[in-house]
């Protein structure tokens, strides 16, 4: 089964930062946090990663608690491009298998 | 720099048959790992393939089974299909290196749709 839980669903304004929270509150002090997303009909796209500090790249910025029993995905400026399926998954080191819960489908509206 | 690459893009079986699914890393990584994707569900891990063994294996059926080429590139089968195989089937390649921690990329997906 899947370590983490996200809602549902989410709705975001075009040009608004989109927030995604996911908790994770099992982690393990080894396990890192990843995002993915999913364009329809297309395989899960890398996001970004991180342990325990906060991290930003060129699409969007995670958030990690200081107790990292949660964690917020931020995509800063949401366009209807980012319309998917995020997935927020906690994985050991390498080698090891990802496992995608349902995660959450983000609509950004026009 | 090509990515992921699957093929067939979609394919259409009948209960009972058999089907094989190809993938090619992206370039310069040596895992490759395949998922099976029901509609409305996460995907879910079949196994992972390095030096062309598997490595692990998720709570699937021996009728899905496995192969890793000198390569890099794998093969999917899946023997005796049911109408519960259809599903997107996809692929994923990493980079397995001691003390380093790397993401995975995966491909587009095979359609598979089995009547």
């Amino acid at each position: 089964d899947a370590k983490t839980t996200q809602p549902t669903s989410m709705d975001c304004a075009e040009g608004r930062a989109a927030n995604l929270p996911c908790n994770h509150s099992t982690i393990s002090g080894n396990e890192y946090v990843y995002w993915y997303r999913q364009i329809h009909s297309q395989g899960p796209q890398y996001i970004i990663h991180g342990l325990k500090n906060n991290e930003t790249n060129e699409m969007a910025s995670l958030i990690i608690t200081e107790d990292r029993k949660s964690s917020t995905l931020i995509l800063p400026h949401a366009t209807l491009r980012d319309t998917a399926v995020y997935y927020c998954i906690v994985r050991v080191h390498y080698g090891q298998n990802f496992v995608f819960g349902p995660g959450t489908r983000l609509s950004v509206l026009p | 720099d090509a990515g992921v690459t699957q093929s067939p893009t979609h394919l259409i079986k009948t209960r009972g048959q058999q089907v094989t699914l190809r993938c090619s890393p992206k370039s310069g990584h040596d895992t490759v790992s395949w998922y099976q994707q029901a509609l409305g569900q996460g995907p879910q891990f079949i196994f992972q393939y390095y030096e062309e063994e598997e490595r692990q294996r998720g709570n699937f059926p021996d009728r899905f089974s496995g192969h890793q080429f000198p390569n890099y590139s794998s093969e999917l089968n899946v023997n005796a299909l049911l109408l519960g195989d259809s599903a997107l089937y996809l692929c994923a390649s990493s980079i397995r290196q001691t003390g380093a921690l790397y993401e995975q990329y995966f491909g587009p997906g095979t359609r598979l749709t089995v009547t």
